[in-house]
């Protein structure tokens, strides 16, 4: 049973335009959610998060939004570079679990010059 | 400086060995963790361990143990491979165990392959 999913296994975007990037959860006991970014070879690295008191989660060019009530988180990368391609992927976590970490299958952005 | 490091970063073994992966972080962190990413993509935690102490343990086969000798050091034992073990596993840390604000930090990853 997969709590966080991320439906589209790949974006591509012209460099300059906005990146959307979706995730829905399941799980209504989440209450912190992140977006880590992989390069090939490489571990995830921390992007951004937001608490779920929050709707919204601005980071320069990085814009998280929260809808709690639809269960779903999206990210913003405006404008979007050719360094930003990548495999982006959503995560979450309980309060009472600490620090278990549920994530999604991640999703391949590809920005073109 | 590296953060969290592992070795090797490629492992190729057959089946029925022993291996192990090495993980240490010089972060100070007192949690680290081992995750596997299989081959759909999906990154699922395996074990956590907080200043040595196992504190996650998911249904992972009792061939694998961890082993964390201290904080900045969690290593991952498999015994008796199996195919379905190859994929990519990484290390993480973080500072607390119930921060759920704290970030994970990320090792390279070590792509197991189980011939």
């Amino acid at each position: 049973d997969q709590q966080v999913k991320q439906n589209s296994p790949s974006l591509s975007v012209q460099e300059g335009r906005i990146s959307i990037l979706n995730c829905d959860y399941t799980n209504s006991m989440f209450d912190y959610f992140l977006w880590y970014k992989k390069y090939p070879a490489e571990g995830p690295t921390f992007l951004i998060s937001i608490s779920s008191i929050k709707d919204k989660n601005e980071d320069g060019r990085f814009t998280v939004f929260l809808n709690k009530s639809a269960k779903h988180l999206s990210l913003h990368i405006v404008p979007s570079q050719p360094g930003d391609s990548a495999v982006y992927f959503c995560a979450a976590k309980e309060g009472t679990s600490g620090s278990r970490l549920t994530f999604g299958e991640g999703t391949q952005l590809t920005v073109n010059p | 400086d590296t953060a969290v490091s592992q070795t090797p970063k490629y492992l190729v073994t057959q089946m029925g060995n022993d291996k192990s992966i090495k993980c240490e972080q010089n972060l100070g962190h007192d949690t680290m963790y081992w995750y596997k990413q299989d081959s759909k993509k999906f990154l699922k935690i395996m074990f956590s361990y907080n200043n040595k102490e196992l504190i996650i343990n998911e249904t992972v086969p009792n061939r694998f143990s961890p082993k964390s000798p201290d904080k900045a050091h969690l290593n991952l034992h498999i015994n008796s491979l199996e195919l379905g073990d190859s994929a990519v596993y990484f290390c993480a840390s973080s500072r607390r165990l119930a921060g759920v604000t704290d970030t994970q930090y990320f090792g390279p990853g070590t792509r197991l392959t189980v011939l």
